[in-house]
């Protein structure tokens, strides 16, 4: 079973808000991923991260950002929260032998933005 | 044209039955494959790795023919559990990063 957790697991906040989502991961994992979801749609790839101090954007534009200070912590930080932000968002993680490693996902952050 | 492309679904069928999802990739340096299982609200799940010469775990047979650039999910004596969304994933093109989901194929199993 994959060690990776975030919180909150839900979350409701008005428009305008500064948010923080939390990640981590206790399994010494380098590759970190934060994904996008909507209810019955695709998994958008917003933000991730190779390493410490490594950060690069997803497929998917997003007005959030992300930080990687330490191995196992990838917070996602909203500044100005806004209904279109309204989303499931979930954490990854996969270790460095690369290709072959498959993703480990957090059991998501439900935001709502009223 | 998506990079990974999934059978629409969804898929209705009755237990006990064997049903089989399809998938293609576009990018013939892909390294390596993988199904997940995505029950609704939550997150997905890995289900099992696609190897060339197929793989079985209990009801489950995966697939893939690199040629064809394509893989298989196969379940046999489908369960009311398997009710599910099944995400085919694709890894890494040659010398980057890359790992792309397809839109999924969603299974519905009925009594």
């Amino acid at each position: 079973e994959a060690d990776i957790y975030q919180t909150p697991r839900y979350l409701v906040i008005g428009t305008g808000k500064k948010i923080t989502l939390e990640c981590s991961q206790t399994m010494g994992h380098d590759k970190m991923y934060w994904y996008q979801q909507d209810p019955g749609m695709e998994l958008h790839l917003i933000h991730y991260s190779y390493g410490v101090n490594s950060t690069e954007k997803g497929d998917l534009s997003s007005e959030s950002t992300v930080s990687r200070i330490r191995t196992e912590h990838f917070p996602l930080t909203l500044e100005s929260a806004r209904p279109s932000h309204t989303s499931q968002y979930l954490c990854a993680s996969s270790d460095r032998t690369g290709v072959n490693s498959p993703l480990h996902f957090g059991n998501g952050t439900r935001l709502t933005v009223t | 044209r998506k990079e990974v492309e999934q059978d629409p679904g969804p898929f209705n069928v009755p237990e006990g039955a064997t049903v089989a999802f399809n998938c293609t990739y576009s990018n013939s340096a892909s390294q390596s494959f993988f199904w997940y299982r995505q029950d609704c609200r939550k997150e997905p799940k890995l289900l099992m790795s696609v190897y060339s010469s197929g793989n079985e775990d209990g009801r489950f047979t995966a697939q893939l023919n690199r040629a064809s650039q394509y893989i298989s999910l196969l379940i046999r004596d489908s369960k009311l559990s398997d009710s599910a969304t099944y995400l085919c994933v694709v890894n890494g093109a040659r010398g980057g990063f890359k790992t792309i989901f397809g839109a999924g194929t969603r299974l519905f199993v009925k009594a």
